[in-house]
């Protein structure tokens, strides 16, 4: 069974400050990796989407790489911005459907 | 612009009392999704339609259940809401199943 974690839950990090999400899966037979935005009570925004052939997704500030044999994927963002606030989850697609992670919350101080 | 569109915002039900939450959308896109996400937690997958084809989650309570009548239009119904079913319900379309997923803005669902 598919299980996907996002470890830290929640991140605090000063204006301008590069830094590094991390979502991590225990079956490395993935479809494809997706990453979402998600802010307080509103639906989820599609960020980076990486197939499982692909090792990495670059949009804007954001860069999505993928490690399918060590289970690993990590989400970039350049020179952070206090906009860039909100939850951040990944999801892994398996056989059929989408698991995802619980995410990162993510505090950008102005 | 192209989008998924979720009514109503919010929905405020009384505990056992049919609520029916609605789904839109202009992408054209095959595939159709409801999810359930309760506060903090992963948004869980409760069933899809890919065209007319159902596809029930095992672990879906049978109070929940859905309509696509056509391409563009998904429901949600809860036949017998009870507390636990307090949740944020998102909505989402891909084109195929395994492309990317565009979601709705959510409906807040409240139980009394």
């Amino acid at each position: 069974k598919q299980e996907v974690t996002q470890i830290p839950a929640a991140l605090s990090v000063p204006e301008g400050e590069n830094l590094v999400l991390n979502c991590s899966f225990t079956d490395s037979a993935i479809y494809n990796l997706q990453w979402f935005r998600q802010d307080p009570g509103k639906g989820l925004t599609s960020l980076l989407l990486i197939q499982s052939s692909q090792r990495e997704q670059t949009s804007g500030r954001l860069n999505a790489s993928l490690d399918k044999s060590s289970g690993r994927s990590t989400l970039y963002i350049a020179a952070s911005q206090p906009g860039d606030s909100a939850t951040y989850l990944c999801a892994v697609k398996g056989t059929y459907k989408y698991i995802f992670g619980t995410g990162t919350r993510l505090k950008v101080l102005a | 612009d192209a989008m998924v569109i979720q009514n109503p915002r919010y929905q405020v039900t009384q505990f056992g009392k049919p609520v029916t939450l609605s789904c839109s959308q202009t992408l054209n896109h095959n595939v159709m999704y409801w999810y359930q996400q309760k506060s903090s937690q992963a948004p869980k997958l409760l069933f899809h339609y890919y065209d007319k084809d159902f596809n029930n989650e095992a672990d879906t309570p049978d109070n929940f259940q859905s309509r696509r009548p056509n391409t563009s239009f998904c429901f949600l119904d809860i036949r017998s809401p009870g507390l636990g079913d307090a949740a944020m319900y998102l909505c989402a379309t891909s084109r195929d199943e395994g492309d990317e997923q565009f979601f709705g803005p959510g409906t807040r669902l409240t139980v009394l």
